[in-house]
């Protein structure tokens, strides 16, 4: 089975500039969620995706948004970049089965490693 | 504010050595705590605690959780090169959003 995939691995912005970064869960998992990890602040919670709409969010701006598609593939945008914003994002899947902890264990993607110049 | 705070934040033994990091946090409606380890880029799930008192074990690794205080450990014994990594602790109240410590960064010397 494969693993959570992300693209592009590497991206290089400018200031002001838009980004938007891809993942496609393990097949079979419908929760989607996205991390943004940096060394000052560790790993932060943006939000999360199931059934194409969101059900959780963190605590970022509006410029950070998210989306998934039917095939529960999701997609994050940064719109007007900031310096700030170079980081690792993550991406991570679940299955959202009964309650039984299947929701909370998330397999992470190997990231997107975005900088800002 | 849900917090999570993980120590040391960096501990370098040599290899051979036991090792036993710290994770102890504030969530409110707490439901489990997890450990992930990072070695590249992406973590990989190690055990999710919800009971106190309960071990989990997975070879030389193991965990415990502490309710009543509010912490957990992670254990790991005969620590090997390849145990070199970020160790994550992560707690949530049941919902996809986990809350993680600043990890530690675990490093084995030969």
């Amino acid at each position: 089975k494969a693993g959570v995939t992300q693209t592009p691995r590497y991206l290089i912005k400018t200031r002001g500039q838009q980004v938007t970064l891809s993942c496609s869960p393990i097949s079979g998992h419908r929760s989607v969620s996205w991390y943004q990890q940096t060394p000052g602040q560790g790993l932060q919670f943006l939000f999360e995706y199931f059934s194409e709409t969101q059900r959780n969010k963190g605590n970022f701006p509006g410029r950070f948004s998210g989306r998934q598609f039917s095939n529960s593939r999701s997609e994050m945008n940064v719109s007007t970049l900031e310096l700030g914003d170079s980081a690792l994002y993550l991406c991570a899947s679940s299955l959202d089965g009964p309650d039984d902890g299947t929701l909370e264990k998330l397999f992470f993607g190997s990231g997107t490693q975005l900088s800002v110049l | 504010e849900d917090k999570v705070v993980q120590s040391p934040l960096s501990l370098v033994v040599h290899e051979g050595d036991t090792v036993t990091l710290n994770c102890s946090y504030e969530v409110t409606n707490f439901r489990s705590l997890l450990w992930y380890k990072q070695e590249k880029k992406a973590p990989t799930f190690l055990f999710m605690l919800t009971s106190s008192g309960i071990e989990k074990k997975s070879g030389r690794l193991s965990s415990i959780l502490d309710k009543k205080e509010l912490f957990s450990i992670l254990n790991i014994t005969a620590t090997q090169t390849g145990d070199s990594a970020i160790y994550l602790c992560a707690v949530t109240r049941g919902a996809q959003k986990l809350v993680f410590g600043q990890g530690t960064r675990l490093t084995i010397n030969p």
